[in-house]
């Protein structure tokens, strides 16, 4: 079945710092996959999609296709980037998503 | 930016009482429409896929005859909570997705909290 994995539920880091926010996936074919932001009070909004290989607002993310991972990664972190991220897999020709349990990043000052 | 808004934001209502939900897509048509649920600190689950003029399709485990769901027209979706108990209590939240110009993105709505007393 396919499944999505965010092992940590809650990272903290200081303003600077880099950040790597962990997601492992598990599907036999090809997957989409993609990484949502909730900013406090906003509604899910797409960060980034890794058929797209772009960097927003500073955050990359490469598909390891031998590790079935997504990790999304950023050299600096920045305070506005305290928000909740939840890694999600698009399989075959569904439109579904399927979500993960989601990383709380919480930069500090 | 693609626009998705859900009506109400928020609704307490008495157990046995129905509630429903609309999700418009505000500057696009969405040809299909997804359904979800949010528990307190949890995930996102997928509760139906909802296409223009054809039945949901729902996940396994919701039940079909509790969570009515209408697509009418390519700008709004519903979805009626039946008969709701505390158990129903949750963030509900859709995403609208337009018709195919190579971008399957997903836009989603703010949510709406419903609780059951």
């Amino acid at each position: 079945a396919q499944r999505v994995t965010q092992p940590e539920k809650l990272l903290s880091v200081f303003k600077g710092a880099p950040v790597e926010l962990k997601c492992n996936y598990s599907y036999s074919g090809s997957p989409e996959l993609f990484w949502y932001v909730q900013y406090s009070r906003q509604r899910l909004q797409l960060l980034l999609r890794h058929i797209s290989r772009e960097s927003i607002k500073g955050f990359t993310a490469d598909l390891n296709k031998g590790e079935t991972s997504f990790h999304l990664k950023k050299p600096f972190a920045q305070e506005e980037d305290s928000a909740m991220y939840y890694c999600a897999l698009k399989w075959g020709s569904s439109y579904k998503l399927i979500f993960g349990s989601g990383t709380r990043l919480l930069v500090r000052p | 930016g693609a626009v998705v808004s859900q009506h109400p934001s928020r609704v307490i209502c008495k157990s046995g009482t129905s509630v429903k939900i609309e999700c418009r897509s505000l500057d696009f048509q969405a040809t299909t429409m997804f359904w979800y649920r949010q528990f307190p600190k949890k995930s996102l689950m997928l509760m139906a896929t909802s296409n223009e003029g054809s039945k949901a399709t729902y996940e396994q485990g919701v039940e079909k005859d509790k969570f009515l769901i209408n697509h009418a027209s390519l700008t709004l979706s519903t979805l009626t909570v039946t008969s709701a108990h505390p158990e129903d209590s949750s963030f509900y939240i859709c995403s609208a997705q337009g018709r195919a110009g190579g971008n399957n993105e997903q836009f989603f709505g703010p949510g709406t909290r419903l609780t059951v007393l």
